[in-house]
């Protein structure tokens, strides 16, 4: 059982608005990655972390902010949501030399 | 480029029908592929990985996949599919920095 937890579920805020999606695990993993995934889309990363300190943008062009201050914790941020960032986010962690990746069970925003 | 691509968007099946569902990578370094589930309202779970040895991988649920070299392939398979079979299932390759590459994943229906 994956102990990689997002918060919130869902959400739907307006236009402007700044949020921040939680995202926490409870394995002590080094790495955690955001993923973004549209219906009926593939799941594109947008950022991810080898470790405290450390983190790096992913393949798909996000406007989004993270940080990673602490090894069990890599909060998602929107400084001013628009409608195009509509989605579904899936956080995950992995640690260096396995290579199983654990999913939370995202978070899906709506911003209207 | 790196990519991932899943041909069969939507399978509709009966009970005891047979299973599989087609991927292809693209990818020039050390192939480690993976199959994920991810059943209504639950997280992205393994269910099974290739990264080296017997091309035949087993996983999790009946589930098995054929890694085949020459066809760039890992194609999933099921012999007997149930109703709780039921979810999206995504191909993933891993490429450098423990990145994951998603295909656009593939609804599965199975009817009683």
């Amino acid at each position: 059982e994956a102990d990689i937890y997002q918060t919130p579920r869902y959400l739907v805020i307006g236009t402007g608005k700044k949020i921040t999606l939680e995202c926490s695990q409870t394995m002590g993993h080094d790495k955690m990655y955001w993923y973004q995934q549209d219906p009926g889309m593939e799941l594109h990363l947008i950022h991810y972390s080898y470790g405290v300190n450390s983190t790096e943008k992913g393949d798909l062009s996000s406007e989004s902010t993270v940080s990673r201050i602490r090894t069990e914790h890599f909060p998602l941020t929107l400084e001013s949501a628009r409608p195009s960032h509509t989605s579904q986010y899936l956080c995950a962690s992995s640690y260096t030399g396995t290579l199983e990746a654990f999913f939370g069970q995202g978070t899906r925003l709506t911003v209207v | 480029a790196q990519s991932v691509s899943q041909h069969n968007h939507h399978v509709i099946l009966s009970e005891a029908a047979s299973l599989e569902l087609g991927c292809n990578y693209s990818y020039g370094g050390t192939v480690n592929l993976f199959w994920y589930v991810q059943y209504p309202g639950q997280h992205l779970q393994l269910l099974l990985k290739y990264f080296s040895g017997d091309p035949l991988v087993k996983g999790i649920k009946g589930f098995e996949a054929e890694f085949i070299k020459s066809k760039f392939s890992f194609n999933l398979r099921k012999p007997s599919v149930q109703w709780s079979d039921t979810a999206e299932y995504f191909c993933a390759v891993k490429v450098e920095a423990d990145k994951l590459i998603f295909g656009t994943g593939t609804r599965l229906q199975v009817f009683p």
